[in-house]
Order: C-alpha cells, then sequence, then structure tokens
C-alpha cells in the first residue's frame, strides 16, 4: 500500500514563529488532506488539496503531486496552534491512509 | 449541517469483556470508515464502507471485531471479547463516495481496557 512520511516528528516554537510541514508519499494520489488533531482527539479538517496552493488565514498548503509531497506552512504560529498535525492521502479509490503525524508545540 | 456523530465518548471495560459503538455520518454521505487510532500512531483503517457494502476490511481482526452498516445510513463497531491492546481511539469518518471526496471525522470513542 501507499506510504506516508510527515517531517519532523516533533517541532516546538515560540509564538509568533512560522514553520513548515511535510508530507512525501510513495505513489499517485487523488486526495490529500491535512489535519489538526485537537487535545480532545478530534480530526479537524485543514486542507483538502490533491493538488495546488490553498490559504486560509495563517495557514496554507501546497501540494505537488508530480513529486509526491505536500507541504503545510503555519504562519505567526499562537498557541492554539499546538496539536498534531495529520496528513493523509488516498490512491485511487483505495482507503485513505495516514502518516504518523508531527506534534507542534507552541509556547507563549 | 450536522457533523458526524459517535457515540459514547468514553468507555472503560474489563478484559474479554464485549464493546459497541455507534456512528451516524453527514447526511447523504455514502461512504463510511472506521479508524484506530493506538495512543501516539496515526490513524489506521480498519473497515470502509460504500452504502451498505463493505469495499475495506483487510485490517479489521475479524476474530473479535465486527462491523456493519445495515441501511446504508448509521453503523456499529463491535469488539468481542475485547483485549488489552484494543485500548485506542475509534474514530468514524464519512466522505460522499470513496473517490476523490473529502472525509469528516466524527469526535471520537476513547475506549480503556482494563
Amino acid at each position: 500500500g501507499i506510504q506516508v512520511e510527515q517531517s519532523p516528528p516533533d517541532l516546538i516554537l515560540q509564538e509568533g514563529a512560522n514553520s513548515t510541514l511535510r508530507c512525501n508519499f510513495s505513489d499517485s494520489v487523488n486526495n490529500l488532506q491535512w489535519f489538526h488533531q485537537n487535545p480532545w482527539g478530534q480530526l479537524i479538517n485543514l486542507f483538502y488539496i490533491p493538488s495546488g496552493t490553498k490559504q486560509n488565514g495563517r495557514l496554507s498548503a501546497t501540494t505537488v503531486a508530480t513529486e509526491r509531497y505536500s507541504l503545510l506552512y503555519i504562519s505567526s504560529s499562537q498557541t492554539t496552534d499546538s496539536g498534531v498535525y495529520f496528513c493523509a492521502v488516498k490512491a485511487s479509490y483505495g482507503k485513505l491512509t495516514f502518516g504518523q503525524g508531527t506534534i507542534l508545540t507552541v509556547h507563549p | 449541517e450536522a457533523g458526524v456523530a459517535q457515540s459514547p465518548r468514553y468507555k472503560i471495560i474489563e478484559k474479554r469483556q464485549s464493546v459497541a459503538f455507534w456512528c451516524n455520518p453527514i447526511s447523504g454521505h455514502a461512504t463510511l470508515y472506521w479508524y484506530q487510532q493506538i495512543l501516539g500512531q496515526g490513524p489506521k483503517l480498519l473497515i470502509q464502507f460504500q452504502n451498505n457494502g463493505v469495499v475495506d476490511d483487510s485490517q479489521l481482526p475479524k476474530d473479535r471485531f465486527s462491523a456493519e452498516r445495515l441501511k446504508g445510513v448509521d453503523s456499529t463497531l463491535k469488539i468481542q471479547p475485547a483485549k488489552l491492546e484494543d485500548s485506542a481511539v475509534y474514530l468514524c469518518a464519512s466522505s460522499l463516495d470513496s473517490g476523490n471526496t473529502e472525509a469528516f471525522f466524527g469526535q471520537g470513542t476513547r475506549l480503556t481496557v482494563v
């Protein structure tokens, strides 16, 4: 099956800093999503981005499908951005496969 | 628009007991997923339904886990008998179909087996 690797595994920032999270995948995908898992365990949809670039406030994402990676940018980070960020991909009509996540901690 | 509903939110059982989780997907979503998330790991797909048919259950431990979606809407996931290693968060998700459509997740059920 498709492999998904996220980096870095852990990231510690001071409030106001910028960060980039990366997701590499091993095969062509038709579906790529970024999620934020809050401290209560719920997965919050950030972006549905199988290709191209999208922005939502301080967050933006870019997927380069031909090179099999996606990037999530967080600018001017806030303590509420803390949590685990997951990338999940799907090839054709296959299953939605998750990476291991990036644990982000933002200190005030 | 209502999101994916799951119940219960928390459950504590003793090993060898049985437990059931319930999920109601977003209205009109044909595809329903059950994921298991062990602490410190990414969610792992247990079973995927398209309407009331199973699309993928390759990672479902069928000797103890079962799931059904009889009328193609809500779904139940059962564990019988539970083992200590089944302690995890069980997440339900739905999407319009099983192709290139966005999946949305419920709040999850946190299961502790003691």
